[in-house]
């Protein structure tokens, strides 16, 4: 079945260390998303990319970094500089520009740094 | 203020109500979709809606192009459905995914 992973569901680092989240999907989507939730807020878009080798910083990219090598994966990594890193991360795709196709949502990662 | 508004932010209600939760957004969209997050912040979609009305259960989700208006309703509510609901619009320009704030939904037994 295709579908959009993420892993792990739960990640605790110490603070001052950089951590990668996995976002993997199977759907050949072209594009790609990183999203932050703080609690009770809403979800805001860190980065995201609508093509291999290429992406484009969200509202709140700052301490973050991303890359896209390959169509099918988008890590996130949080890097040192992110001042409040424990979040709650989701990671979507979709078809670039497609009127009514569907997004995919990842389960999430919630991101603990201690 | 944000592209995309929800209301109400929080809602109680009995169960067996008819609930009713909307989101308006203020941009040209190729797809709005509706998504329900528990808890543990585990995301679920529910529903994608370019247009009318769609049905799963007792989940129903409208859509007014016209008035950039959306509905979820959950018809003999019951407190499983506890839960964050979420709505999301894509953007027709740029396609990016915005999201509202969300709805917090709380069904007493």
């Amino acid at each position: 079945d295709g579908g959009i992973t993420q892993s792990p569901k739960y990640l605790f680092r110490k603070e001052g260390q950089n951590v990668t989240l996995s976002c993997e999907q199977n759907l050949n989507h072209d594009a790609m998303y990183w999203y932050r939730q703080d609690p009770g807020q809403g979800l805001r878009l860190i980065y995201y990319s609508q093509i291999v080798n290429d992406f484009q910083k969200g509202d709140i990219a700052e301490g973050y970094s991303v890359s896209r090598e390959k169509k099918e994966s988008f890590p996130l990594t949080v890097t040192s500089a992110q001042k409040n890193p424990t979040a709650f991360y989701l990671c979507a795709s979709s078809i670039f520009q497609g009127v009514g196709t569907e997004a995919f949502f990842g389960q999430g990662t919630r991101l603990t740094v201690v | 203020k944000n592209e995309v508004e929800q209301s109400p932010q929080n809602l109680t209600a009995q169960e067996g109500e008819f609930i009713t939760i909307n989101c308006s957004y203020s941009v040209g969209i190729s797809a709005l979709h509706w998504l329900q997050q528990h808890p543990g912040g585990g995301i679920v979609s529910l529903f994608m809606l370019s247009s009318g009305k769609k049905k799963h259960g007792r989940l129903i989700a409208t859509i007014n192009i016209q008035e950039k208006h959306s509905s979820l309703h959950i018809t003999a509510s019951h407190p499983r459905d506890s839960a964050v609901y979420i709505c999301a619009a894509r953007g027709n320009r740029d396609d990016k995914i915005i999201f509202g704030k969300g709805t917090r939904l709380h069904i007493l037994p």
